[in-house]
């Protein structure tokens, strides 16, 4: 699977759009983007995923640059408890392939 | 909506003890995941069962083994235990046609 490269940190402001990075240079054509969070100490939970158009579901956006070498997780309106650990994992889709997690960029909202 | 339920949520252990933990997917899902995420470190991936069948297999100690019974859920047993065992451990469910895994709670296991 391919490697990917997050920020560490970020800090964003409560209400305002968080905006999350994610490099994913080598990725190949039968790879998949998804996002994973973690709250502290909770079991990571998952976002949501892409191959190659943008997505959107009720808790995030998507966004995948047309070569698919990176892309960015949008929360609209941060709040609070989006404060978490966010993972940005590529993987090919068969069945049963485990989740290689970390490392993340730790989000910290601020009121 | 069902979740993923482990049990117990918390485990104390003495070195050397013996540990079983214990994984109820969700209903239908018929894959189950073991990860082990120890203080400060990302969740480290230690086996996978399909169809009560091992799928995959990661950093899992010789010391440990696991199994998927016939209602799914699935056992990890922890022999031998040593102060680095000490983390807490995730069980994650998916069935075929989806794309993400759920989690559950976990169970925090320190040992002593």
């Amino acid at each position: 699977d391919a490697k990917t490269t997050q920020p560490t940190s970020m800090d964003c402001a409560e209400g305002r759009a968080a905006n999350l990075p994610c490099n994913h240079s080598t990725i190949s054509g039968n790879e998949y983007v998804y996002w994973y969070r973690q709250i502290h100490s909770q079991g990571p939970q998952y976002i949501i995923h892409g191959l190659k158009n943008n997505e959107t579901n009720e808790m995030a956006s998507l966004i995948i640059t047309e070569d698919r070498k990176s892309s960015t997780l949008i929360l609209p309106h941060a709040t609070l408890r989006d404060t978490a650990v966010y993972y940005c994992i590529v993987r090919v889709l068969p069945y049963g392939q485990n989740f290689v997690f970390g490392p993340g960029t730790r989000l910290s909202v601020l009121p | 909506a069902a979740g993923v339920i482990q049990s117990p949520r918390h485990l104390i252990k003495e070195k050397r003890e013996t540990a079983t933990l214990k994984c109820y997917p969700i209903p239908r899902h018929d894959t189950v995941y073991w990860y082990q995420q120890g203080p400060g470190q990302d969740p480290q991936f230690l086996i996978s069962f399909y169809e009560k069948m091992q799928s995959d297999k990661g950093s899992i100690p010789d010391r440990f083994s696991a199994q998927q019974f016939s209602d799914y859920h699935s056992e990890l047993n922890m022999s031998s235990l040593e102060l680095g065992d000490s983390a807490l451990y995730f069980c994650a469910s998916s069935r075929k046609e989806n794309y993400g895994y759920t989690f559950g709670s976990g169970t925090r296991l320190t040992v002593v």
